[in-house]
């Protein structure tokens, strides 16, 4: 079974703060890897599909990047907001599989 | 409202019984996936199907069981064999294969079945 890790696994910011997480995961068959936020007493909603090295995307204060050589990607966050507290998820998808292997999450909490 | 519906959002149930969690989706997606969430752990996928009539199992598959007769339902049966069954059950469903890795899946509610 391949491994996602993501780090931290917790942290508190400052409302304000900008702050980042990593999600590593096995460079080799490469697909496609998710970001969704997942907030209390809520479903996981999908942040970003990301498909090529080198992709960055953004939506609002909230960004993303992509390097599917070495296996890693960031989530950003500029100017956290106490709403921005959620559970931070990725998952990936290897070639020749419809399966996504997700991390253990980054549970972020926004201070206010 | 489109979107994905899962019943019971918790479910007690006796050592030894059989019990089945119900999921529905009406986005007219033709994947469905069931994943369990246990304390410190990530999501893990027990069955996935990309088409009716169809299902394959994911990475914990032992003491699961599903069907798929309809599009919309996917719903997961959670057996006696399954040694450790209390834990928190997401369903998702997402568009399907060929839409050139844009797969996004959709989440429901969640059920929180405790076994006693």
């Amino acid at each position: 079974i391949l491994n996602v890790e993501q780090s931290p696994q917790s942290l508190h910011v400052q409302e304000g703060d900008s702050t980042n997480f990593t999600c590593s995961f096995p460079s080799s068959n490469f697909y496609a890897l998710h970001w969704y936020r997942w907030e209390t007493a809520k479903s996981p909603e999908a942040l970003f599909v990301m498909t090529l090295n080198g992709d960055e995307k953004k939506k609002g204060r909230i960004s993303a990047t992509l390097n599917t050589k070495e296996g890693y990607s960031y989530l950003y966050i500029k100017g956290s907001q106490p709403e921005d507290s959620a559970t931070y998820l990725c998952a990936l998808r290897t070639s020749g599989t419809y399966k996504y292997i997700f991390g253990t999450g980054t549970r972020l909490k926004v201070l206010a | 409202d489109g979107g994905i519906t899962q019943s019971p959002k918790y479910l007690f149930r006796k050592e030894g019984q059989n019990v089945t969690l119900s999921c529905e989706q009406n986005l007219n997606h033709d994947a469905m996936y069931w994943y369990r969430q246990d304390p410190g752990q990530g999501l893990r996928l027990i069955y996935y199907s990309q088409i009716v009539n169809d299902f394959q199992k994911g990475d914990i598959a032992e003491g699961y069981s599903v069907s798929r007769e309809k599009k919309e339902s996917f719903p997961l049966t959670v057996t006696s064999a399954q040694k450790n069954p209390t834990a928190f059950y997401l369903c998702a469903s997402s568009i399907g294969p060929g839409t050139s890795g844009r797969n996004e899946q959709f989440f429901g509610p969640g059920t929180r079945l405790t076994v006693l």
